[in-house]
């Protein structure tokens, strides 16, 4: 069976450009999740999208979005990019997207920002 | 603000000896406690579980994790440490009546043969 899967593997981007990330969740999973995982921390939540509906945000700014379409698939959009940007984004999927479940995670989108 | 401390940043271990790697939390309410463990370049796997009962939770790969409410704690453990096993790992907290995880800093486990 398909992991999750996210594209592309890696991206450069310059400083104010927009990019646009992509996950498709394991077959089944209706919840997706969004972390961003600087060198050297540990992830850090950005959202969760559970049924095509915002469950949960993280501390980010606005011009971080997402957003989820029917077949469950995610796109983390992210407009006027920072240096700080750069980073492993990881998208993980699970069947509920509750609290005592776990987190599949797919490899992750290196963002480098120049 | 729940959160979850991994005071070590590396874990030194010789091969076929058994290893500790640390995590404490401190949460309101019910903890949900989750490891995982990250290889290079890679994205997260998920090696095990607490959501109540058994204090003991074995997960893959041999791994296995202690909860310890009274000290609120909870390492992962494995008998018998394999080179295999080097890698960055994880330990996270779910909160918030959702799917989200709070992780530590991650502790580096270097297992030498």
């Amino acid at each position: 069976d398909a992991g999750v899967t996210q594209s592309p593997t890696h991206l450069i981007k310059t400083r104010g450009q927009h990019v646009t990330l992509r996950c498709s969740p394991i077959s089944g999973h209706k919840s997706v999740s969004w972390y961003q995982q600087v060198l050297g921390q540990g992830p850090q939540f950005i959202f969760q999208y559970y049924e095509k509906e915002e469950r949960g945000r993280g501390n980010f700014p606005d011009r971080f979005s997402a957003r989820q379409f029917p077949n469950y698939s995610s796109e983390l959009n992210v407009n006027a990019l920072l240096l700080g940007d750069s980073a492993l984004y990881l998208c993980a999927s699970s069947p509920q997207g509750t609290q005592n479940t776990e987190a599949f995670f797919g490899q992750g989108t290196r963002l480098t920002v120049v | 603000a729940q959160s979850v401390a991994q005071p070590e940043d590396q874990v030194n271990v010789a091969e076929g000896n058994p290893l500790t790697v640390k995590c404490t939390y401190s949460v309101s309410g019910n903890p949900y406690l989750f490891w995982y463990v990250q290889y290079p370049n890679r994205g997260l796997q998920f090696l095990l579980k607490y959501i109540t009962g058994d204090n003991l939770v074995k997960g893959s790969y041999g791994f296995e994790a202690e909860f310890n409410k009274s000290q609120t704690s909870f390492h992962l453990k494995k008998p018998s440490a394999l080179v295999s096993d080097s890698a960055l790992y994880f330990c996270a907290v779910s909160v918030a009546g959702f799917q989200k995880l709070v992780f530590g800093t991650g502790t580096r486990l270097l297992v030498s043969p």
